[in-house]
């Protein structure tokens, strides 16, 4: 199946840096891919659609200019996390879709978990 | 709007136990339902899914069927291993879209 590659698995940073992570489609191109946020204990939220070559589309609530969504190319898209804080700290996890599979599944990343102290 | 309600964990079995997870929905027209795995340190991978009512997804020995009538998704293994233990999300899409709504996740460890 197709595969999609997240780095850095985990980071631990300094309040007040800026941490970038990377989601990648090894196999596909992907026009579009989706950066979701998981708490401790509780489910994935979306926090934004990255579209190749536009502006990404932010969910209700997530600020844009804290969480930076760069789609560049059609097997990249970057989340930055501007000015990190420990409240920030959470596992951010990248999915996108083949767009050659009809079925219209997502496939994820492996998760980056990030720690802000 | 579109929901999903998920079993609260954790849940805790012996290895070759039964297995239900339980999983309602709310959701305007006929969403897709899906039950995603995470297993410890990896990123969530797709377990199985149903398009349409009274499909049945099924892969590994899981099982979930879909039923409009009641809105839920269950999911059920006959006899679950150690290897096993993950967390287990439920989630809907709409048809034609590419966002997927997630329950909360449910826990399992499976005990020798």
């Amino acid at each position: 199946g197709a595969v999609v590659s997240q780095h850095p698995s985990w980071v631990i940073c300094k309040s007040g840096t800026s941490v970038k992570i990377e989601c990648r489609s090894l196999d596909f191109q992907a026009t579009t891919m989706f950066w979701y946020r998981q708490f401790p204990k509780q489910s994935l939220m979306l926090m934004a659609t990255s579209n190749e070559g536009s502006k990404a589309t932010y969910e209700q609530g997530v600020e844009k200019d804290k969480f930076l969504i760069n789609h560049a190319s059609l097997t990249l898209s970057t989340l930055t996390v501007t000015s990190a804080h420990p409240e920030d700290s959470s596992f951010y996890i990248c999915s996108a879709q083949d767009p050659r599979l009809l079925t219209g599944e997502l496939f994820f990343g492996e998760g980056s978990r990030l720690t802000v102290l | 709007g579109n929901s999903v309600t998920q079993m609260e964990g954790p849940v805790t079995l012996s290895e070759e136990a039964f297995l239900t997870i339980n999983c309602t929905y709310t959701a305007t027209g006929y969403p897709s339902l899906f039950w995603y795995v995470q297993y410890p340190g990896e990123g969530l991978q797709l377990l199985l899914k149903a398009t349409k009512a009274d499909d049945k997804g099924s892969n590994k020995g899981f099982e979930a069927t879909y039923r409009k009538e009641t809105t839920s998704f269950h999911l059920e293994k006959g006899s679950v291993q150690v290897s096993d233990s993950a967390v287990y999300f439920c989630a809907l899409a709409q048809t034609g879209a590419n966002n997927l709504f997630f329950g909360t996740g449910t826990r399992l460890t499976v005990i020798p």
